[in-house]
């Protein structure tokens, strides 16, 4: 049973476009959200986050959006690099201590 | 700031074999994490330890041992290595945070099982 849902599996964008990742999920009691960015041949690491009293979170390039309602976010990647090219992974906290993980979306920026 | 050693960075084993792999980390965190990523299935929690002493299963624990031997060390045992069986270990750490502490990542254990 998938808790947290990602689509697409796979993305490639061009160089200055804006990439855009889903996510979605089932437990409304979710309140936190925090994306990982994965590069081939490291671990995962903290890129931004979202709490569910709040519709968006903007970090420089980087902006979650957020639908409380439909149970629904979205990263979006403006003016993408290549060095963006990595895997994404949305989360949410299920209960004390441990987190859920979607399957991430591989996304690649062509030059 | 502070990093996570693992090791071996690669493992690999025959069918059957016991296999242990080791994570450390100098952050002085309380609470560790084993994951297993598999391609297209995200990370899938195997162990987590809250603090020293702790152990706690999560939903891949079948077929794995853990061991907290200390604060800044946590090792995850693979009782019976299944044939053609490949994945990446990751091991975090956190802080002792009931809901939104960041995990910091190693880089991974990468297992193969002839």
């Amino acid at each position: 049973q998938q808790q947290v849902r990602q689509s697409p599996q796979s993305l490639t964008v061009w160089e200055g476009e804006t990439a855009i990742l889903n996510c979605s999920y089932e437990d409304s009691t979710f309140n936190y959200f925090p994306w990982y960015q994965q590069f081939p041949g490291e671990g995962p690491a903290l890129l931004i986050s979202i709490s569910s009293v709040s519709d968006k979170k903007e970090d420089g390039r980087f902006t979650i959006f957020f639908n409380k309602r439909e149970k629904k976010l979205s990263l979006h990647i403006t003016d993408s690099q290549p060095g963006d090219s990595a895997t994404y992974f949305c989360a949410a906290p299920p209960g004390n201590y441990k987190y859920v993980f979607g399957a991430g979306t591989r996304l690649k920026v062509i030059a | 700031g502070g990093i996570i050693t693992q090791t071996p960075k690669f493992l690999i084993g025959q069918e059957g074999q016991k296999l242990t792999l080791k994570c450390q980390q100098n952050f002085n965190h309380d609470t560790m994490y084993w994951y297993r990523q598999d391609s297209g299935k995200g990370l899938r929690l195997i162990y987590y330890s809250i603090t020293e002493n702790d152990l706690q299963k999560g939903d891949l624990s079948e077929g794995y041992d853990a061991s907290r031997e200390k604060k800044s060390s946590f090792s995850l045992t693979v009782t019976s290595a299944q044939k053609n069986e490949m994945a990446v270990f990751l091991c975090a750490s956190s802080i002792q945070d009931r809901g939104r502490a960041e995990q910091f990542f190693g880089p991974g254990t990468r297992l193969t099982v002839l």
